[in-house]
């Protein structure tokens, strides 16, 4: 595709469902990020995927907050039991990895709603 | 993982006037940065970047400086337009990844 997409664009939900965001990454990247972002503010960074490494989950901000992509392909990230606070736009970012010079591209997001 | 949950700095220029967004950086051994846009609604947008072996690089109406002595970034806009309103974001390389500032939110009076 020509860059990166999401789905869905809007999600609302009721407290304590849970929710699947998905990301597909430009083809041929190998890096894939997670970003939030709430309202009037800037990106707060959640996770990190890079080939086959193992992902840099050190943004997450609770175990309800979970992550997978398969390869170099889709990323899926997951929010059980949604508080109220985790509404926010949910931001993904695919790159091609390059170490020193790696420039990041941006899907539109998912707005989440949680009430 | 960083907090970048603070309430966005926000600058007003007028119409034609030259804009200056400024940003500070974290980590010295960073060596590659890049300015991104974000319009309302829409995910960020690259702008420009700049590597650390440089000091200055210029695009259309827009200029990156770098000032590693105080890990210090600007973007600069010239004769800045309505449609450059927008939060802007500078980032940088940390080894393997990019990590992001907290944005900066440009508004253009006409």
């Amino acid at each position: 595709g020509a860059g990166v997409s999401q789905s869905p664009s809007n999600k609302v939900t009721e407290k304590g469902k849970d929710v699947e965001l998905r990301c597909d990454p430009i083809s041929g990247h190998t890096a894939l990020y997670w970003y939030r972002q709430r309202l009037g503010q800037g990106l707060e960074f959640l996770i990190y995927f890079q080939g086959n490494s193992a992902p840099d989950k050190s943004g997450l901000p609770s175990d309800r907050f979970s992550a997978e992509r398969t390869g170099e392909s889709v990323s899926t990230l997951t929010i059980q039991r949604t508080q109220q606070e985790d509404s926010a736009v949910y931001l993904c970012a695919s790159s091609l990895g390059r170490q020193g010079a790696d420039t990041q591209y941006f899907g539109p997001g998912t707005r989440l709603t949680v009430l | 993982g960083e907090s970048v949950g603070l309430h966005l700095p926000t600058l007003s220029v007028q119409e034609g006037d030259n804009s200056i967004i400024n940003c500070a950086y974290s980590n010295s051994a960073s060596d590659y940065f890049i300015w991104y846009k974000q319009e309302s609604g829409k995910g960020p947008q690259f702008i420009i970047d700049i590597r650390s072996n440089m000091d200055k690089r210029q695009g259309q109406r827009v200029t990156v400086l770098l000032n590693k002595t105080v890990k210090h970034l600007s973007l600069q806009i010239a004769a800045t337009q309505p449609g450059d309103s927008a939060v802007y974001f500078c980032a940088e390389n940390r080894g393997n990844d990019m990590r992001f500032g907290a944005g900066t939110r440009l508004t253009v009076k006409p």
